[in-house]
């Protein structure tokens, strides 16, 4: 049973560009989480999704950034005109019954 | 609002020692608690999780208490070694009906010299 997949692992983008961050769950996990970590500063709850709904995006900037969990494939954390303050590790996290989280590795998004 | 912090932020050892990795909680409603363990550019390990109704959990080396009424929660690590330094987190769960998001607290950034 693999873990959660993320990818990709690093991801380099122009200020102004797309970011696009997947996530892949574990077999049987129908919730997923996102969470950012920015250099120096504790992991902070971005959204969480189930299959074709957000449940609860209170963590999301109200601009730029979006995400979904599509019935088919992975869930994608979307992130228009990036920006330097973008730049973090974005984490995700899959759990069966949204008790215990098991993370991903991890995409490492630096903006230039 | 539930906040959690860890004391120290950072910690240097010599091998060998035993050490006590400190998460308090501002509000005792939590359905569990988790520490994980962060190597640098890695993602999160879980290590161990205690349920609310439970006071310690035990992995080889690793013994984690949580006291609910006194909002506090300790790693011990038994005999050092370099190979446990590392980030430790720890998180809170609220109970059920909170969306099952975890809140963590900063770290405590272990080093232990060989």
């Amino acid at each position: 049973n693999a873990g959660v997949m993320q990818n990709p692992r690093h991801l380099v983008r122009r200020r102004g560009q797309e970011a696009r961050l997947r996530c892949s769950p574990m077999k049987g996990h129908s919730h997923v989480y996102w969470y950012r970590q920015l250099p120096e500063e504790g992991l902070k709850f971005m959204v969480y999704l189930q299959k074709e709904n957000i449940i609860d995006e209170s963590g999301m900037p109200k601009e730029r950034f979006s995400a979904e969990f599509p019935k088919e494939g992975p869930s994608i954390l979307r992130i228009q005109q990036v920006v330097r303050g973008d730049s973090a590790a974005y984490f995700c996290a899959s759990s069966r019954d949204s008790t215990e989280a098991f993370f991903g590795q991890g995409t490492r998004l630096t903006v230039v | 609002k539930q906040e959690v912090t860890q004391i120290p932020a950072a910690l240097s050892v010599p091998e060998g020692e035993n050490l006590v990795l400190n998460c308090s909680f501002t509000d005792s409603a939590i359905y569990n608690l988790q520490w994980f363990r962060q190597d640098p550019g890695k993602g999160l390990t879980s290590l161990l999780l205690i349920q609310s109704s439970q006071r310690e959990q035990t992995s080889g080396r690793l013994n984690a208490s949580l006291d609910k009424s006194s909002g506090r929660s300790t790693l011990y690590i038994a005999a050092s070694q370099p190979g446990d330094s590392a980030t430790y987190l720890c998180a809170v769960l609220p109970p059920p009906g909170n969306t099952g998001k975890l809140i963590f607290g900063q770290g405590t950034t272990l080093q232990v010299k060989p």
